[in-house]
């Protein structure tokens, strides 16, 4: 059972808008702590995709954002494609637990 | 370019004992917290441990708290991760993770390829 709750898996046509949830708590999301995304192809290491919230590091394509309210986040694709289809993971803070905590990811499925 | 390369994996039996290493290169190591996150077969990622960049600081999961224990070599850009007692449910594919930050917000912003551990008789 992970601390953020992701659905386990999502899907949508080429083309199309996707939304992946991250919710979490008042000791993780809803406390401040910034929430970042990773994607993740089979046997390849995550790749870090929204760092804090909703920025993008360098060389990944503006069809990626992120959002966070509350004790929940949002990972949005837009414009889908089929080389989106991955696992992708938010993680954050926990100062319960006093560490670090991942979603239990998403496996995104382009039609 | 920022390059971990992970190694030290294999096949260990119920308690018994692995040490992995994560050569870093291409960024400030000495600058820069340094984690294991691991991912077991078919399954999601799960923080391991974290070593502040001067390695005065320690965190781990409670999964391996008192058996797992990280440090690092700043004079030689590498971390490492003591695994001792190992179980069955620490069979996972090991990656360590560059902090982008020096506070509990931190991302992973570079992952090495991963090294896999395997607990079983």
């Amino acid at each position: 059972q992970s601390v953020l709750t992701q659905p386990p898996s999502v899907s949508g046509a080429p083309g199309q808008r996707v939304t992946i949830s991250c919710t979490g708590s008042s000791s993780n999301i809803g406390a401040g702590y910034d929430v970042h995304w990773y994607q993740q192809f089979p046997g390849t290491a995550p790749k870090l995709l929204i760092y804090g919230n909703n920025n993008r590091p360098s060389g990944v394509p503006d069809r990626f954002s992120g959002s966070k309210s509350g004790t929940s986040a949002s990972l949005a694709i837009t414009g889908l494609q089929a080389e989106d289809e991955a696992d992708y993971y938010c993680q954050s803070y926990d100062s319960s637990l006093s560490g670090w905590v991942f979603g239990g990811g998403t496996k995104l499925t382009v039609l | 370019e920022v390059q971990l390369l992970e190694s030290g994996g294999g096949l260990v039996q119920p308690g018994g004992s692995l040490r992995l290493s994560c050569a870093a290169s291409g960024f400030t190591f000495s600058s820069n917290a340094m984690s294991w996150v691991r991912q077991a077969p078919g399954k999601g990622l799960e923080w391991v441990s974290t070593i502040s960049a001067s390695g005065g600081s320690t965190y781990y999961a409670d999964s391996v708290k008192g058996r797992f224990t990280i440090s690092r070599d700043n004079s030689k850009n590498t971390l490492y991760l003591q695994m001792n007692s190992l179980r069955g449910e620490d069979t996972a594919v090991y990656f360590c993770a560059k902090a982008d930050r020096t506070t509990v917000t931190t991302a992973f912003d570079y992952w090495g390829q991963g090294t896999l551990v395997t607990v079983s008789s």
